[in-house]
């Protein structure tokens, strides 16, 4: 089917506010991942997801951050309370397996006024 | 970090001519992969290297890995303006997340 989709691709917004970043995986794909990339840190893995496992929150930067996957499918990313340094761009990638090739979305900038 | 090295961080070659990235990584691994990335947003894969291979090919894009030194190396052949984007190793990490190297800038000038 279609590839990842992300919504929205942009996103401004004041700081202390909170947003909420959407990912549509490949259909049938088990596996869902959100990555960050800034200037200044490259690309960070954030959250994982593997069909109905506990989700792998190794990477989430503090406790404002947080994601949940609905059905195995649509993964929602919450940034509470925005701060500037959370400015990024926020990619979602899917994989029919673990550790192999991953398929990603064209991702969420998101910037924090 | 756990991220790996790549270098050059940026590459500026003309049309024609081959470009060579390097990757150096940190931890074992059981394969290794290469992504694009235009305009800053999503990645693409290129190619997949396992552990047990030394030289993957596919159309003008030639892996190589050397566990030994923990490197891989990317070269792209007959470089085109298209080709311009970013480059970047990944080795999967515990549980299949992916950990990407700092990239490397590829600008082929027409």
């Amino acid at each position: 089917g279609a590839g990842v989709s992300q919504s929205p691709s942009n996103k401004v917004t004041e700081k202390g506010k909170d947003v909420e970043l959407r990912c549509d995986p490949i259909s049938g794909h088990t596996a869902l991942y959100w990555y960050r990339q800034s200037l200044g840190q490259g690309l960070e893995f954030l959250i994982y997801f593997q069909g109905n496992s506990a989700p792998d929150k190794s990477g989430l930067p503090s406790d404002r951050f947080s994601a949940e996957r609905t059905g195995g499918s649509v993964s929602t990313l919450t940034i509470q309370r925005t701060q500037q340094e959370d400015s990024a761009v926020y990619l979602c990638a899917s994989s029919s397996d673990r550790g192999v090739i991953q398929y990603f979305g064209a991702g969420t900038r998101l910037s924090v006024l | 970090s756990q991220q790996g090295e790549e270098d050059p961080q940026a590459l500026s070659i003309q049309e024609g001519e081959n470009a060579t990235m390097n990757c150096s990584y940190k931890t074992s691994i059981n394969n290794l992969q290469w992504y694009r990335q235009n305009s800053g947003r999503g990645l693409v894969h290129l190619i997949l290297i396992r552990s047990n291979e030394r030289e993957k090919h596919s159309g003008r894009l030639r892996v190589t890995l050397d566990t030994s030194k923990k490197s891989s190396s990317l070269l792209i052949t007959a470089s085109r303006a298209a080709d311009t984007a970013s480059y970047f190793c990944a080795r999967s990490g515990n549980t299949g997340k992916l950990i990407f190297g700092q990239g490397t800038t590829l600008q082929v000038k027409p």
